[in-house]
């Protein structure tokens, strides 16, 4: 079993729409929890972090994180085509930082 | 501007040699990372380093080697040992405590031809 499990998608919405994305994980020590947007052939960069369970909102992006459920969530409002990549969640603890496999995201306009 | 730097961006070898991939950081990060990217399987750790002269082996070491001499700059060499080397690599560093996000540089595709 991985140790964290993300669907790889591709998940297709039309701009505007909310988009909910979503990573289950099994290691309880994981206290640090990011997601990472990525754009074909460049490397990730950070969208978000957070090391509580509850929400954390940022312009249209909100993170989400229950660790009793070991459950963290990505909410995009009114997605745009820009928005259009690959959305990696990632967990850490210690210097240890496991990613989940990455959901292809595509808004159509 | 601070970042983390990695070259090339593109890499061709030839099957049995060894090749070295660039990566430099001035964000005076303590760890440094390198994952290995393939299509549908998100990414994978190679080596981590959390101090100069110290790293670690991740999931999937073998074939692989790297050096940590100095603090900016975290060398990865790919070797005719790895069966399956095509693939985009990329390099990423963290502050080893408090903050914890980790930051990436922009990647090298390595193809075997």
């Amino acid at each position: 079993q991985k140790e964290v499990e993300q669907d790889p998608g591709p998940l297709s919405v039309p701009e505007g729409a909310i988009v909910s994305l979503n990573c289950t994980y099994s290691n309880s020590a994981f206290q640090y929890f990011m997601w990472y947007r990525q754009y074909s052939r460049k490397g990730p960069e950070l969208l978000m972090y957070t090391y509580s369970s509850g929400n954390k909102e940022d312009g249209r992006f909100t993170a989400q994180v229950d660790k009793s459920s070991k459950y963290i969530s990505l909410f995009i409002r009114d997605s745009q085509p820009s928005d259009s990549a690959t959305y990696l969640c990632a967990m850490k603890y210690g210097n240890k930082l496991v990613f989940g496999a990455g959901t292809i995201l595509r808004v159509k306009s | 501007d601070g970042g983390i730097t990695q070259s090339p961006k593109y890499l061709f070898r030839k099957e049995g040699q060894n090749v070295t991939l660039s990566c430099e950081q001035n964000l005076n990060h303590d760890a440094m990372y390198w994952y290995r990217q393939d299509p549908g399987q998100g990414l994978r750790l190679i080596y981590y380093s959390q101090i100069v002269n110290d790293f670690q082996k991740g999931d999937i070491a073998e074939g692989y080697s790297v050096s940590r001499e100095k603090k900016e700059s975290f060398p990865l060499t790919v070797t005719s040992a790895q069966k399956n080397p095509t693939a985009f690599y990329l390099c990423a560093s963290s502050i080893a405590r408090g903050n914890t996000e980790a930051f990436f540089g922009q990647g090298t595709r390595l193809t075997v031809v």
